[in-house]
């Protein structure tokens, strides 16, 4: 499967700031995903970012607030915009990759907001 | 929407034993993909096991196994021989195929499985 690595592993920021992550995969890949998981919580999908497309959003997750870069196949960037302390979360990209486009994560980044 | 529960929020064992996590889901597809990923403390997302819904076989990989009933729409892992290194969160999730739409995983709520020596 794809290495895949993020930046930076773990960050505390200040409330009313923002954030860029970045995902960086070793191989071309079409879909990359970002998801979210809260203290204690599942993962939940934020979006969808294809290259060449604009990114799709789940419901609950708004561009202003998440906007995504896809610039080419092997890159992505998540920001988190205006932060409060309820984005405090692990932040995890993932590829879509193998017989049926299973998904492999990265490392997380683990964002505080304070 | 597609759901996915898991049942058992935290489970302990003794190393050496085998241990079974539950997993149901519902959906009205009738094709789709089911996996089995694990987060040890590191909080990196491993994939442990995949299943398709249209195989009846029940997928293996080395320790893992699962048993997949469709028609109760329920998705076990059994771990056997359990080591050490097993302790994480398991989550169970479910896709659709890409022919169906959106490639989205959604993911049951994890069971935090303790091997203990």
């Amino acid at each position: 499967s794809a290495v895949i690595s993020q930046k930076p592993s773990r960050d505390i920021c200040q409330r009313g700031t923002s954030l860029t992550i970045q995902c960086q995969v070793d191989s071309q890949v079409t879909m990359m995903f970002w998801y979210r998981q809260q203290p204690g919580q599942s993962l939940t999908l934020i979006a969808t970012a294809n290259q060449g497309s604009e990114a799709t959003y789940e419901s609950g997750f708004v561009i202003d607030k998440f906007p995504i870069s896809r610039p080419n196949l092997t890159f992505s960037t998540l920001t988190v915009s205006n932060m409060s302390p309820e984005d405090s979360s692990i932040y995890l990209c993932s590829v879509g990759e193998g017989a049926v486009n299973e998904q492999y994560f990265g490392p997380g980044t683990r964002l505080t907001v304070t | 929407a597609q759901t996915v529960t898991q049942s058992q929020p935290e489970m302990s064992v003794q190393e050496a034993e085998t241990v079974t996590l539950s997993c149901t889901y519902d959906t009205s597809e009738s094709n789709y993909y089911l996996f089995w990923y694990k987060q040890p403390p590191s909080r990196q997302m491993i994939l442990v096991i995949r299943q398709e819904a249209y195989k009846q076989q029940n997928a293996t990989e080395n320790r893992f196994s699962v048993n997949f009933q469709k028609a109760a729409k329920s998705f076990s892992l059994k771990i056997s021989d359990s080591q050490l290194g097993d302790t994480a969160m398991y989550f169970c999730a479910f896709m659709k195929p890409l022919n169906q739409g959106a490639q989205k995983l959604v993911f049951g709520q994890g069971t935090r499985l303790t091997i203990n020596p």
